[in-house]
């Protein structure tokens, strides 16, 4: 029973457009969500976090929208450049502690 | 410049023998996460614990993985027997633990398991 769910494996974005990954949930439980950013042969990094009474994060380039009702956040970056080029990864956390990921997606920006 | 170290980085070993992989948090967490990537899948909990103590193992398969924090600067996963379908990287990640904190997680580096 997958709690967090990235249902697009991947995703291919032009330069300077904006990049839109989703990410759906299935635990009202959850407190907390984050976005980690991965290279390959590195661990994840954080890149955006969200509170579960906000609707709104922003942070530079990347904004990061709940919408509780519909258990489905998304992570936008705007502009997107060659650098973004990861495996972007949506975690959720309990008031537990307990985090839990998605399967993630794979974010191509082409020059 | 502080970080989560895990240890080795890579691994390849032949069925059946054990395997340990070692992570060491940034001093101070108090949580420490054990996840599994393997190929085109996300990553998967393994154990979690808080203050040295397990909290949630239940995405480890009981009869040959176990985890352990002997003290509070290492952590351990051991596999016995592997298998080759334990092949994946294993990542260890730290963080405050705290029900009203963001508790975002920092990891290490992964540690790259082949077993033939």
């Amino acid at each position: 029973d997958q709690q967090v769910k990235q249902n697009s494996p991947s995703l291919s974005v032009q330069e300077g457009r904006i990049s839109i990954l989703n990410c759906d949930y299935t635990n009202s439980m959850f407190d907390y969500f984050l976005w980690y950013k991965k290279y390959p042969a590195e661990g994840p990094t954080f890149l955006i976090s969200i509170s579960s009474i906000k609707d709104k994060n922003e942070d530079g380039r990347f904004t990061v929208f709940l919408n509780k009702s519909a258990k489905h956040l998304s992570l936008h970056i705007v502009p997107s450049q060659p650098g973004d080029s990861a495996v972007y990864f949506c975690g959720a956390r309990t008031n537990a502690g307990k985090s839990t990921f998605g399967d993630g997606t794979t974010l191509t920006v082409k020059p | 410049d502080a970080r989560v170290t895990q240890t080795p980085r890579h691994k390849v070993t032949e069925m059946g023998q054990e395997v340990t992989m070692r992570c060491q948090p940034i001093l101070g967490h108090n949580t420490v996460f054990w996840y599994r990537q393997t190929m085109m899948q996300g990553l998967e909990l393994l154990a979690y614990f808080r203050n040295r103590a397990p909290l949630d193992d239940s995405g480890m398969p009981k009869d040959r993985f176990s985890a352990e924090m002997p003290d509070a600067t290492l952590a351990t996963l051991k596999i016995q027997p592997s298998e080759p379908r334990d092949s994946a990287v294993y990542f260890c990640a730290s963080g405050f633990g705290g029900a009203s904190l963001n508790e975002k997680l920092f990891f290490g580096s992964g540690t790259q398991l082949s077993v033939l």
